[in-house]
């Protein structure tokens, strides 16, 4: 079965300074998409980032960056230059490619300190 | 831009009552979802579509019904309403199937 693991139910940053979150998968298929999905308080699941399998180059979108390792099926969220807005649930999700469903993880916790 | 909205936000059911949580996406997408979300938990598939006439189960779908009549609109309909379906229900819909955009939500208690 496909799994998706967050293993760091929280995590802390302080404003300005930079902060990972972890994400590992347990997939066979070679075709697949992975995603990271903000959810502030208001609970509306907001798309950071998105990374096609296939593509070596980690995705970067503004502030956000992933590393995505193949072979060791992890695929981390790098946040840069934390601002308050930042603090939310963050979730990891899976689709393979021939799929219709998104498989989350439980989600990290991220709190900004001012 | 509306995006996917859905009605009611919130909602307090007694048991066995039915309910229909309406979606709807103005983005001419063709795959349409139902997701709900436990406390602590990520989102779990209830049910999707393809395309406008095609349905199919998601990971949880007992309890539940859904109807694609057109390519706007995916509802969701709760049959015998029971405690374990308190959650929070959140529809989307993607053009490629591949990146999935969110509706706000709906909070439903069965009470």
């Amino acid at each position: 079965a496909q799994t998706v693991t967050q293993s760091q139910p929280e995590m802390s940053v302080q404003e300005a300074e930079t902060v990972t979150l972890s994400c590992t998968y347990d997939t066979s298929e070679s075709d697949y998409y992975l995603f990271w999905y903000k959810q502030p308080p208001s609970r509306q699941m907001i798309l950071v980032i998105r990374q096609e399998a296939y593509k070596q180059q980690n995705a970067t979108e503004n502030r956000f960056s992933v590393n995505f390792q193949k072979a060791a099926k992890s695929f981390s969220l790098k946040i840069s230059d934390s601002q308050l807005g930042d603090a939310a649930m963050y979730f990891c999700a899976y689709k393979p490619g021939g799929s219709e469903k998104l498989v989350f993880g439980k989600g990290t916790k991220l709190t900004v300190n001012p | 831009n509306a995006g996917v909205t859905q009605t009611p936000k919130f909602r307090i059911l007694k048991i066995g009552q039915s309910m229909t949580l309406q979606c709807t996406q103005d983005m001419n997408h063709n795959y349409m979802y139902w997701y709900r979300q436990d406390p602590g938990m990520g989102l779990k598939l209830i049910y999707y579509s393809v395309g406008a006439g095609i349905t199919d189960k998601g990971e949880v779908p007992n309890g539940y019904n859904v109807s694609r009549s057109t390519t706007e609109d995916f509802p969701l309909r709760l049959e015998l309403a029971a405690p374990s379906q308190t959650s929070v229900y959140f529809c989307a819909s993607s053009v490629t199937g591949n990146t999935i955009y969110f509706g706000e939500g709906s909070w439903l208690t069965v009470v």
